[in-house]
């Protein structure tokens, strides 16, 4: 299996829905990400997570939650937000240091509207 | 963490031969150099990287400077379906699972 498999691949959430994305892998990688995708930009990372536990957050709003159960899944957790975070969030994973040899597969995305 | 520098848009013709620039003038000595592409409605997609030497794979070929200060991705026989964005970035070989940061991209337009 050489997927990263994101659901759902669409949701609509108003502002005061609580929802949640789910990312999962089955390649053995130790490392992933979210990322955030707004149309015609590059994606913008949010949260790395190595071994399960968070090690990057680049300075996200508290309405994103993140959690990694285990080595295989990912979620984000979003609660309260703003019609602003509508974008596609994309998950990613990848191998960690030291195999430098290491590229990221990304998922296919979720694409969020918030209403 | 390194920036890169891509020009917004190319075009190629069909069955032709494409060559996408990127500058990254701040790279360390420990970062490797990556390529992604971006098909409309999908993630990115990795297609190659490299560290020193110039390296080839079923997608594409990378050419990296001697200095290491810019790379070309080569696309030998440009299709269709190689329309998309696409994204060089850096990846430090030397952290756990660190960070890269992604440019603007080049968007790739083929004709038929």
């Amino acid at each position: 299996d050489t997927e990263v498999t994101q659901t759902p691949k669409h949701l609509v959430m108003g502002m005061t829905n609580k929802k949640s994305l789910k990312c999962e892998q089955h390649m053995g990688h130790r490392a992933m990400y979210w990322y955030k995708q707004k149309a015609k930009k590059p994606p913008e990372l949010m949260f790395v997570y190595s071994y399960e536990k968070l090690s990057i957050n680049e300075s996200v709003p508290s309405r994103f939650s993140p959690e990694c159960p285990n080595s295989s899944l990912l979620n984000l957790h979003l609660h309260a937000l703003q019609p602003e975070d509508s974008a596609l969030y994309l998950c990613a994973s990848s191998q960690t240091h030291p195999q430098g040899n290491y590229g990221y597969t990304f998922g296919s995305g979720t694409r969020l509207t918030v209403v | 963490d390194a920036k890169t520098t891509q020009p917004n848009s190319m075009e190629s013709n069909e069955e032709e031969p494409v060559h996408l620039p990127c500058n990254h003038s701040t790279i360390s000595g420990t970062d490797y150099i990556h390529w992604y592409r971006q098909l409309p409605s999908q993630g990115p997609e990795y297609v190659i990287h490299g560290l020193t030497s110039n390296v080839n794979n079923r997608m594409a070929s990378l050419a990296i400077a001697e200095d290491r200060k810019s790379s070309t991705l080569i696309l030998h026989r440009a299709t269709l379906r190689d329309a998309a964005v696409y994204y060089c970035i850096l990846r430090d070989y030397n952290t756990n699972a660190g960070k890269s940061t992604f440019g603007d991209g080049t968007t790739l337009t083929v004709k038929p």
